[in-house]
């Protein structure tokens, strides 16, 4: 069983539009959660941590859930520049990786 | 801010060439990390390193060596290239392992 896991989509939406992504994750010791963002050919930059209280940065909101264990990503108003893949990446306090989803892809469409 | 300078951004080897990838940073961060990024596998971790002097392996490491005489760098070995290793290599390094990852810009490596 993989440990984090993700919709590869891809997801197409028109500009304005809201839209959201999930991540499930398999080990209920996980302990720090991100979102990072990658272009096409280009490194992952971090996009946002992801707290327990859930967080908001501008037109983007994480939220974690620890019960079902999974994380989501709300993308509000999606600009062009929003085109991207997005990963999900989770850390454990049992080992010393970083664990990463296969990313979903999304195309904001004008 | 420098930041996680990697090198080389394109590399072409012949299969049994060796060689290897540079990484540093300058954030005096503990953890460092090598992934490989292959269509549709998402990142593969292949060595990390907890501090200087500390190395373990990760999901993929054969074929590949790793080293960390210094906080700052974390080179990469391939010992003999294979077609198989062909990839988009990233380092990345953080404070600690429960930190945000900071990338290196990428190798694109092609074994011929």
């Amino acid at each position: 069983r993989k440990e984090v896991e993700q919709d590869p989509g891809p997801f197409n939406v028109p500009e304005g539009a809201t839209v959201a992504f999930n991540c499930t994750y398999s080990n209920s010791a996980s302990q720090s959660f991100f979102w990072y963002r990658q272009d096409c050919r280009k490194e992952p930059k971090l996009l946002m941590s992801v707290y327990s209280s859930g967080n908001e940065d501008g037109r983007f909101t994480a939220q974690l859930n620890r019960a079902s264990q999974y994380i989501s990503l709300l993308i509000r108003d999606s600009k062009l520049s929003d085109s991207a893949t997005y990963l999900c990446v989770v850390t454990s306090n049992t080992g010393n990786q970083f664990y990463f989803g296969t990313g979903t892809s999304l195309t904001v469409i004008p | 801010n420098a930041g996680v300078t990697q090198t080389p951004k394109f590399q072409v080897l012949k299969t049994g060439q060796s060689m290897t990838l540079q990484c540093a940073q300058d954030m005096n961060h503990e953890y460092m990390s090598w992934y490989r990024q292959d269509p549709g596998m998402g990142l593969r971790l292949i060595h990390y390193s907890v501090g200087a002097g500390i190395t373990d392996q990760g999901e993929v490491p054969n074929g590949y060596n790793v080293s960390r005489s210094t906080t700052e760098d974390f080179p990469l070995r391939l010992l003999s290239a294979a077609p198989s290793q062909t990839s988009v290599y990233f380092c990345a390094s953080s404070r600690d392992r429960n930190e945000k990852l900071f990338f290196g810009s990428g190798t694109q490596l092609s074994v011929l």
